[in-house]
């Protein structure tokens, strides 16, 4: 059974640093690996989706690189800002093409 | 306009009470789905279908039921709600393989059962 767990649970950091958010999964036979953003009592928007067979994918200051072969994925966020303060969370998609999520990194960033 | 719609967006209901949560999406796709949100657990998926015949239950489908009214309206019903049933209830859609993958989420319903 794939879980997918997120580390930190919850980060506070200072504007304009370079941060990583970190995912891992147990199962490494996954179709695809998506980041989502969740603004309080929001839905959730979709960042950036890796396919299994590609090593990153880049949208802005964001760039989500996958390692299958170690069960990991990771979130980039370059020089963050105020306005990225929200949960982000992964989600793995798998063999049984349902997505298996993760329970998110709160992330702060203040001026 | 949102490409995925809910209503109602908040909801506060009593034990035993039957109620219904809707869903509607413009993108055309052909799948979608139903998670609740709980603090500390992350999204689990209740139901999912694949297309208007097609049905299925997810991790935690008791006290739960679904209904594929055409491609684009997805409902959840609650039979007879319980307090542990209080959460933030998500629809999603997807276009299925083949297609950029992305899941598109709607903004959530937050029921709460008294």
């Amino acid at each position: 059974k794939q879980e997918v767990t997120q580390i930190p649970a919850a980060l506070s950091v200072p504007e304009g640093e370079n941060l990583v958010l970190n995912c891992s999964f147990t199962d490494s036979a996954i179709y695809n690996l998506q980041w989502f953003r969740q603004d309080p009592g929001k839905g959730l928007t979709s960042l950036l989706l890796i396919q299994s067979s590609q090593r990153e994918q880049t949208s802005g200051r964001l760039n989500a690189s996958l390692d299958k072969s170690s069960g990991r994925s990771t979130l980039y966020i370059a020089a963050s800002q105020p306005g990225d303060s929200a949960t982000y969370l992964c989600a793995a998609r798998g063999s049984t093409d349902k997505l298996i999520f993760g329970t998110g990194t709160r992330l702060q960033v203040f001026p | 306009d949102a490409d995925v719609t809910q209503t109602p967006r908040n909801r506060i209901t009593k034990t035993g009470k039957r109620i219904m949560l809707e869903c509607s999406q413009t993108k055309g796709h052909d799948r979608m789905y139903w998670y609740r949100q709980d603090p500390g657990l992350g999204l689990r998926l209740i139901y999912y279908s694949f297309d208007v015949k097609d049905i299925n239950k997810g991790e935690i489908s008791d006290g739960y039921s679904v209904s594929r009214q055409a491609q684009a309206k997805f409902s959840l019903s609650l039979e007879s709600a319980i307090p542990n049933q209080t959460a933030l209830y998500f629809c999603a859609t997807n276009p299925g393989t083949g297609f950029p993958d992305t899941q598109y989420f709607g903004p959530g319903t937050r029921l709460t059962v008294l």
